[in-house]
């Protein structure tokens, strides 16, 4: 089955920076999805973003997508140390496994008050 | 408004004995419905999902297995742990290509 993998896999960066992550994955996909987690929690929800969309924002987020490189990138302005989290790309698959969601190892990232 | 249940929130249990972890969901119906196990400071391993009731889908080859009773419940099973069992395991849900929904998660430790 597919799978994202983030890159770094650890960030530490002080509070008002910026922060950038990246997403590859394998096959071609519905929608791509990004995901945080905090220590020993479940994970919530950030961004959706579809295969035909290349970019989208929510708040200080914003997530890219190049479907030609089966890339994404997540980046967080202006980082707090609320921030501080393991972040995770996910994945859908087209036809047999568009059901699965698959996720890649995360970013862990640290932000510095 | 949609929610997932998850329980218990920890659990330590002998090598050899069985296992019941439940999961379900309010608020919506016909859910895709998920059980992944994380391992420490690890990503997420789709164990199996599920697309309807009685429909079952496993990744991974293992000591578990999964079953779905009812339209919002999804329960992950063993018959006999291994210390091999211990994580984190993590129940969502989703409706057809949209975000997923997480539970809070079962910490397991076989010991």
């Amino acid at each position: 089955s597919q799978q994202g993998e983030e890159d770094p896999q650890a960030l530490s960066i002080q509070e008002g920076e910026n922060a950038t992550m990246n997403c590859s994955y394998k096959t071609s996909i519905n929608n791509l999805q990004w995901y945080r987690q905090n220590s020993g929690r479940g994970l919530v929800h950030l961004i959706l973003i579809r295969s035909n969309e290349r970019e989208k924002h929510s708040g200080r987020l914003r997530v890219t997508l190049d479907t030609s490189k089966k890339s994404s990138s997540l980046l967080i302005t202006a980082s707090r140390a609320a921030d501080t989290a393991s972040y995770f790309c996910a994945t859908d698959g087209t036809g047999a496994g568009s059901y699965q969601l698959t996720f890649g190892k995360g970013t862990k990232l640290s932000v510095i008050p | 408004s949609q929610t997932i249940h998850q329980w218990p929130a920890t659990l330590v249990q002998p090598v050899g004995s069985p296992l019941s972890l439940e999961c379900t969901v309010e608020g919506t119906s016909n859910p895709n419905l998920y059980w992944y196990r994380q391992a420490a400071g690890r990503g997420l391993q789709l164990l199996f999902y599920s697309v309807g009731i009685g429909q079952i889908s496993s990744e991974v080859p293992q000591n578990l297995s999964a079953s779905r009773p009812q339209d919002r419940q999804f329960i992950l099973s063993s018959k006999k742990l291994l210390l091999s069992d211990s994580g984190f395991y993590l129940c969502a849900f989703s409706l057809v290509h949209t975000e997923a929904f997480f539970g809070q998660g079962t910490r397991l430790t076989v010991v």
